[in-house]
Protein backbone atom coordinates (compact mmCIF):
# COMPACT_ATOMS: atom_id res chain seq x y z
CA UNK A 1 0.00 0.00 0.00
CA UNK A 2 0.94 3.27 -0.39
CA UNK A 3 0.63 6.16 2.17
CA UNK A 4 0.74 10.44 1.97
CA UNK A 5 1.33 13.09 4.54
CA UNK A 6 -0.65 15.55 5.62
CA UNK A 7 -3.02 16.11 2.53
CA UNK A 8 -2.03 16.01 -0.78
CA UNK A 9 -4.11 16.61 -4.08
CA UNK A 10 -3.72 13.47 -5.89
CA UNK A 11 -2.94 9.71 -4.73
CA UNK A 12 -2.50 7.26 -7.70
CA UNK A 13 -2.35 3.70 -6.82
CA UNK A 14 -2.32 -0.22 -8.20
CA UNK A 15 -5.56 -2.19 -8.14
CA UNK A 16 -5.45 -4.37 -5.06
CA UNK A 17 -3.16 -1.91 -2.83
CA UNK A 18 -4.04 -0.50 -0.07
CA UNK A 19 -4.59 3.43 -0.14
CA UNK A 20 -4.42 5.75 2.82
CA UNK A 21 -5.58 9.19 2.47
CA UNK A 22 -5.20 12.34 5.06
CA UNK A 23 -7.00 14.85 6.36
CA UNK A 24 -5.54 17.90 8.44
CA UNK A 25 -8.56 19.15 10.56
CA UNK A 26 -8.96 22.92 11.34
CA UNK A 27 -10.59 23.23 14.68
CA UNK A 28 -9.65 21.41 18.21
CA UNK A 29 -13.01 22.12 19.53
CA UNK A 30 -14.59 19.62 16.54
CA UNK A 31 -16.07 16.37 17.67
CA UNK A 32 -18.11 15.36 13.83
CA UNK A 33 -15.89 13.82 11.08
CA UNK A 34 -16.69 11.98 8.17
CA UNK A 35 -15.60 11.16 4.58
CA UNK A 36 -17.39 11.39 1.12
CA UNK A 37 -16.68 9.84 -2.00
CA UNK A 38 -17.65 12.30 -5.13
CA UNK A 39 -17.43 10.76 -8.44
CA UNK A 40 -17.29 13.40 -11.84
CA UNK A 41 -20.52 15.57 -12.03
CA UNK A 42 -22.14 13.75 -8.83
CA UNK A 43 -23.00 14.69 -5.52
CA UNK A 44 -20.56 13.69 -2.80
CA UNK A 45 -21.88 10.47 -1.02
CA UNK A 46 -20.87 9.35 2.63
CA UNK A 47 -18.34 6.71 3.55
CA UNK A 48 -18.18 6.83 6.86
CA UNK A 49 -18.10 8.64 9.95
CA UNK A 50 -16.69 9.14 13.48
CA UNK A 51 -16.98 11.08 16.95
CA UNK A 52 -14.45 12.39 19.01
CA UNK A 53 -14.60 9.87 21.35
CA UNK A 54 -13.46 7.05 19.22
CA UNK A 55 -9.96 6.72 17.46
CA UNK A 56 -11.04 4.39 15.09
CA UNK A 57 -14.22 2.78 13.28
CA UNK A 58 -14.37 0.29 10.62
CA UNK A 59 -16.42 -0.27 7.85
CA UNK A 60 -16.27 -2.18 4.55
CA UNK A 61 -13.48 -2.47 3.09
CA UNK A 62 -12.61 1.32 4.53
CA UNK A 63 -11.66 2.22 8.30
CA UNK A 64 -11.32 5.71 9.44
CA UNK A 65 -8.74 7.01 11.98
CA UNK A 66 -8.64 9.85 14.22
CA UNK A 67 -5.56 11.20 16.28
CA UNK A 68 -7.11 14.75 18.45
CA UNK A 69 -3.80 15.37 19.34
CA UNK A 70 -2.45 16.27 16.02
CA UNK A 71 -6.33 17.33 14.74
CA UNK A 72 -5.34 14.55 11.95
CA UNK A 73 -8.04 12.04 9.96
CA UNK A 74 -7.17 9.42 7.55
CA UNK A 75 -9.18 7.30 5.78
CA UNK A 76 -7.95 3.22 4.85
CA UNK A 77 -9.36 1.77 2.08
CA UNK A 78 -8.18 -1.64 1.15
CA UNK A 79 -7.83 -3.99 -1.85
CA UNK A 80 -8.27 -0.93 -3.78
CA UNK A 81 -10.63 -1.36 -6.94
CA UNK A 82 -11.08 1.19 -9.99
CA UNK A 83 -14.46 1.62 -9.13
CA UNK A 84 -12.74 3.75 -5.71
CA UNK A 85 -11.39 6.19 -8.25
CA UNK A 86 -13.02 9.67 -7.25
CA UNK A 87 -12.40 12.62 -5.06
CA UNK A 88 -12.15 11.97 -1.48
CA UNK A 89 -13.52 14.59 0.83
CA UNK A 90 -12.78 15.07 4.88
CA UNK A 91 -15.21 17.52 6.92
CA UNK A 92 -15.81 18.25 10.40
CA UNK A 93 -17.82 19.84 12.94
CA UNK A 94 -19.32 20.83 16.49
CA UNK A 95 -22.49 18.74 17.29
CA UNK A 96 -24.77 20.73 19.05
CA UNK A 97 -23.34 24.07 17.46
CA UNK A 98 -26.32 24.12 14.95
CA UNK A 99 -23.35 24.94 12.13
CA UNK A 100 -22.91 23.10 8.95
CA UNK A 101 -19.75 20.93 7.72
CA UNK A 102 -16.64 22.22 7.35
CA UNK A 103 -14.85 20.57 4.11
CA UNK A 104 -11.25 20.03 3.28
CA UNK A 105 -9.96 20.38 -0.11
CA UNK A 106 -10.37 17.30 -1.02
CA UNK A 107 -7.66 14.24 -2.71
CA UNK A 108 -8.05 12.56 -5.77
CA UNK A 109 -7.41 8.95 -5.74
CA UNK A 110 -6.40 6.93 -9.08
CA UNK A 111 -6.40 3.71 -9.09
CA UNK A 112 -4.73 1.59 -12.32
CA UNK A 113 -5.14 -1.80 -13.42
CA UNK B 1 -37.57 6.31 -3.63
CA UNK B 2 -36.63 9.05 -0.66
CA UNK B 3 -34.08 11.28 -1.81
CA UNK B 4 -32.51 14.83 -2.36
CA UNK B 5 -33.60 16.43 -6.01
CA UNK B 6 -32.01 18.84 -7.55
CA UNK B 7 -32.95 20.77 -10.80
CA UNK B 8 -31.80 21.85 -13.66
CA UNK B 9 -28.81 20.00 -13.98
CA UNK B 10 -27.20 22.74 -16.30
CA UNK B 11 -28.44 26.35 -16.22
CA UNK B 12 -26.97 29.37 -17.87
CA UNK B 13 -27.47 32.54 -16.86
CA UNK B 14 -27.05 35.98 -18.52
CA UNK B 15 -25.39 38.74 -17.22
CA UNK B 16 -27.16 40.29 -15.01
CA UNK B 17 -29.45 38.17 -14.36
CA UNK B 18 -31.02 36.34 -11.82
CA UNK B 19 -31.50 32.54 -12.10
CA UNK B 20 -33.20 30.32 -9.26
CA UNK B 21 -31.72 26.60 -8.20
CA UNK B 22 -34.43 24.24 -7.11
CA UNK B 23 -33.52 21.88 -4.27
CA UNK B 24 -35.98 19.28 -3.30
CA UNK B 25 -36.33 16.18 -0.53
CA UNK B 26 -38.12 13.67 0.82
CA UNK B 27 -36.31 12.39 3.34
CA UNK B 28 -38.51 14.82 6.09
CA UNK B 29 -34.87 16.28 7.06
CA UNK B 30 -35.71 19.30 8.71
CA UNK B 31 -32.38 21.16 7.75
CA UNK B 32 -30.96 21.93 4.38
CA UNK B 33 -27.64 23.52 3.28
CA UNK B 34 -26.43 24.61 0.16
CA UNK B 35 -22.34 24.46 -1.10
CA UNK B 36 -20.34 25.51 -3.79
CA UNK B 37 -17.89 23.97 -5.45
CA UNK B 38 -15.52 25.02 -8.13
CA UNK B 39 -13.03 22.91 -10.28
CA UNK B 40 -10.25 21.24 -8.23
CA UNK B 41 -11.73 23.01 -4.46
CA UNK B 42 -13.85 21.34 -1.46
CA UNK B 43 -17.08 22.74 -0.86
CA UNK B 44 -17.99 25.99 0.44
CA UNK B 45 -20.95 26.77 2.37
CA UNK B 46 -23.52 29.58 0.54
CA UNK B 47 -27.12 29.65 3.34
CA UNK B 48 -28.18 26.91 5.48
CA UNK B 49 -31.10 26.24 7.33
CA UNK B 50 -32.14 24.54 10.61
CA UNK B 51 -35.42 24.64 10.12
CA UNK B 52 -38.64 26.24 8.25
CA UNK B 53 -38.53 30.21 7.96
CA UNK B 54 -34.76 30.18 8.93
CA UNK B 55 -31.84 30.36 7.58
CA UNK B 56 -28.19 31.20 8.19
CA UNK B 57 -25.48 33.07 6.02
CA UNK B 58 -22.88 30.46 5.55
CA UNK B 59 -19.02 31.45 4.48
CA UNK B 60 -19.67 32.93 0.49
CA UNK B 61 -23.51 34.16 1.05
CA UNK B 62 -23.04 37.50 -0.92
CA UNK B 63 -24.92 37.61 -4.25
CA UNK B 64 -27.07 35.07 -3.23
CA UNK B 65 -30.26 33.98 -1.40
CA UNK B 66 -32.46 31.67 0.04
CA UNK B 67 -36.04 30.97 1.10
CA UNK B 68 -37.47 28.04 3.23
CA UNK B 69 -40.98 28.40 3.24
CA UNK B 70 -41.61 24.37 3.02
CA UNK B 71 -40.16 21.73 4.93
CA UNK B 72 -39.10 20.26 1.72
CA UNK B 73 -37.92 22.74 -0.21
CA UNK B 74 -34.88 25.45 -0.22
CA UNK B 75 -34.34 26.94 -3.49
CA UNK B 76 -31.59 28.87 -4.23
CA UNK B 77 -31.19 32.23 -6.18
CA UNK B 78 -27.81 33.44 -7.96
CA UNK B 79 -28.48 37.15 -7.92
CA UNK B 80 -26.76 39.64 -10.56
CA UNK B 81 -24.81 40.88 -7.42
CA UNK B 82 -22.51 37.29 -7.79
CA UNK B 83 -19.56 38.79 -10.37
CA UNK B 84 -18.80 35.06 -10.45
CA UNK B 85 -21.51 32.77 -10.45
CA UNK B 86 -19.56 29.66 -12.71
CA UNK B 87 -19.53 26.86 -10.10
CA UNK B 88 -20.93 23.52 -9.22
CA UNK B 89 -23.38 24.20 -6.52
CA UNK B 90 -25.08 21.16 -4.31
CA UNK B 91 -27.57 20.98 -2.11
CA UNK B 92 -27.53 18.98 1.52
CA UNK B 93 -30.25 17.80 3.34
CA UNK B 94 -29.36 16.10 7.27
CA UNK B 95 -31.60 15.05 10.12
CA UNK B 96 -30.15 18.13 12.86
CA UNK B 97 -32.60 20.47 14.33
CA UNK B 98 -32.21 23.80 15.54
CA UNK B 99 -29.06 23.25 17.74
CA UNK B 100 -29.01 19.59 18.34
CA UNK B 101 -26.30 16.71 16.84
CA UNK B 102 -25.13 16.67 13.76
CA UNK B 103 -26.06 13.77 11.51
CA UNK B 104 -24.17 13.37 8.29
CA UNK B 105 -25.02 15.47 5.05
CA UNK B 106 -27.49 13.73 2.13
CA UNK B 107 -26.62 15.74 -1.21
CA UNK B 108 -28.15 15.98 -4.15
CA UNK B 109 -26.40 15.34 -7.31
CA UNK B 110 -25.57 18.78 -8.03
CA UNK B 111 -26.33 21.48 -10.53
CA UNK B 112 -23.63 23.19 -12.88
CA UNK B 113 -24.31 27.17 -13.61
CA UNK B 114 -22.65 28.59 -16.09
CA UNK B 115 -22.33 32.70 -17.88
CA UNK B 116 -22.87 33.09 -21.54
Amino acid sequence: GESVGLHLPTLSVQEGDNSIINCAYSNSASDYFIWYKQESGKGPQFIIDIRSNMDKRQGQRVTVLLNKTVKHLSLQIAATQPGDSAVYFCAENISQAGTALIFGKGTTLSVSS
Amino acid sequence: DGGITQSPKYLFRKEGQNVTLSCEQNLNHDAMYWYRQDPGQGLRLIYYSQIVNDFQKGDIAEGYSVSREKKESFPLTVTSAQKNPTAFYLCASSTGTGKGTNEKLFFGSGTQLSVL
